[in-house]
């Protein structure tokens, strides 16, 4: 099955600081790449829906100036969680959907946050 | 609006026994896929299967078919000779058919399995 990476697999930042993950999609070209928060022992929460080349589609209650995403190639698509605040620790999990492939969505393996 | 519900928080096989986890959605789209995810303590999401809401055949992948009843609006999934390894969070998702968005998920609250030796 075609390959979804996500760096890094864990971070610890100060309060305020910045941080970015990456989502790539290894052997196949991803149109569209969506990114999920989750909170421990609950389910999967779609944050934004990442389309090559346009600005992000973000889901209601989720602050765009907070989170923000940027999907630059058909292989790469970043969040970057600003001024991060403890709230915002929590598992971070990005998917990718292969262009031909509409039924399928390929996740990474997740991104741990804490915020100290 | 879309709706899933996955009624199980948490269940119990015995290993070799086969287990069925529950899902029923809601929508009012003709068009739509379902899928089932499995996630281990490690947190990875793995597919498992899909069926689409104009396959007349349930879906079946190895040892994991799924029990589509379009009228009762349930795709349960069914596991077949449950193995320790078995054990973990599942997931029901939905794909809405019309979805302008990339064809986004909406999830179930999952439900874990625990297989016993």
């Amino acid at each position: 099955g075609a390959v979804v990476s996500q760096h890094p697999s864990r971070v610890i930042c100060k309060s305020g600081t910045s941080v970015k993950i990456e989502c790539r999609s290894l052997d196949f070209q991803a149109t569209t790449m969506f990114w999920y928060r989750q909170f421990p022992k609950k389910s999967l929460m779609l944050m934004a829906t990442s389309n090559e080349g346009s600005k992000a589609t973000y889901e209601q209650g989720v602050e765009k100036d907070k989170f923000l995403i940027n999907h630059a190639s058909l292989t790469l698509s970043t969040l970057t969680v600003t001024s991060a605040h403890p709230e915002d620790s929590s598992f971070y999990i990005c998917s990718a959907r292969e262009g031909t492939r509409r039924e399928t969505q390929y996740f990474g393996p997740g991104t741990r946050l804490l915020v100290l | 609006a879309q709706k899933i519900t996955q009624t199980q928080p948490g269940m119990f096989v015995q290993e070799k026994e086969a287990v069925t986890l529950d899902c029923t959605y809601d929508t009012s789209d003709q068009s739509y896929g379902l899928f089932w995810y499995k996630q281990p303590s490690s947190g990875e999401m793995i597919f498992l299967i899909y069926q689409g809401s104009y396959d007349e055949q349930n879906a079946t992948e190895g040892r994991y078919s799924l029990n589509f009843q379009k009228a009762r609006k349930s795709a349960n999934l069914v596991i077949s000779a449950s193995q320790l390894g078995d054990s973990a969070m599942y997931f029901c998702a939905m794909r809405d058919g019309n979805n302008n968005a990339g064809n986004m998920l909406t999830f179930g609250g999952g439900t874990r399995l625990m297989v016993k030796p």
